[in-house]
């Protein structure tokens, strides 16, 4: 069974740009879970996404926005990147909420702003 | 109080050893607590995970809750060079999943 995926691995921006980032959950997963991890830091809840709603959000400003799509993948998008903005971005999936809350992370995307 | 709190560490154990990571939690959470080992530059995995007080045990790990004290400890026996890393704590919210901000752990040949 497949895990959670998420794309690119890699990713350079330059300050000032967009950047996307994907995730797909896995299979019978229904939430979906951004953090932001930079280098030598613990991890900050970006957004929590269920059934296609936001259920949650973090300490972060609008310009990190996403979405769920209806097959429950779900990106990420940081507008006006800046140069802190530079991490591990990590996306993580569980059953929907209530029913076994386990969550599982995928390899993450490396988001650097230069 | 943060929700989960640990000590950063670095905990040193030599090979062989009994490494013991413990995670204290507030009001806040709920009784669902998790433990994932994080490598540094990768994701973190789900070691276990413990909802009921006690012990439970999974090789070479095993996990222990106790909500009286509000404490979540992980015990890992034989500890080996490759258990080197962070170990995370997490713990369920209301309508969010709690993690505390690590332990560094390592493990000496």
């Amino acid at each position: 069974e497949a895990g959670v995926t998420q794309s690119p691995t890699h990713l350079i921006k330059t300050r000032g740009q967009q950047a996307t980032l994907r995730c797909s959950p896995i299979s019978g997963h229904t939430s979906v879970y951004w953090y932001q991890q930079a280098l030598g830091l613990g991890l900050q809840f970006l957004l929590w996404y269920d059934e296609g709603e936001e259920r949650n959000r973090g300490n972060f400003p609008p310009r990190f926005s996403g979405r769920q799509f209806p097959n429950y993948s779900s990106e990420l998008n940081v507008n006006a990147l800046e140069l802190e903005d530079s991490a591990l971005y990590l996306c993580a999936s569980s059953l929907r909420w209530g029913s076994g809350n386990t969550i599982y992370f995928g390899e993450g995307s490396w988001l650097t702003v230069v | 109080q943060k929700e989960v709190e640990q000590n950063s560490g670095p905990l040193s154990v030599p090979e062989g050893a009994i490494a013991s990571l413990n995670c204290t939690y507030s009001d806040r959470v709920s009784q669902s607590f998790f433990w994932y080992r994080q490598y540094s530059g990768k994701s973190p995995e789900l070691i276990m995970s413990i909802y009921s007080n006690g012990d439970k045990e999974d090789g070479r790990f095993t996990a222990q809750l106790n909500k009286a004290s509000q404490y979540v400890s992980l015990l890992i026996r034989d500890s080996q060079p490759s258990d080197s890393a962070t170990y995370l704590c997490a713990a369920l919210g209301f309508n969010k999943f709690y993690f505390g901000s690590g332990t560094k752990l390592n493990v000496k040949p």
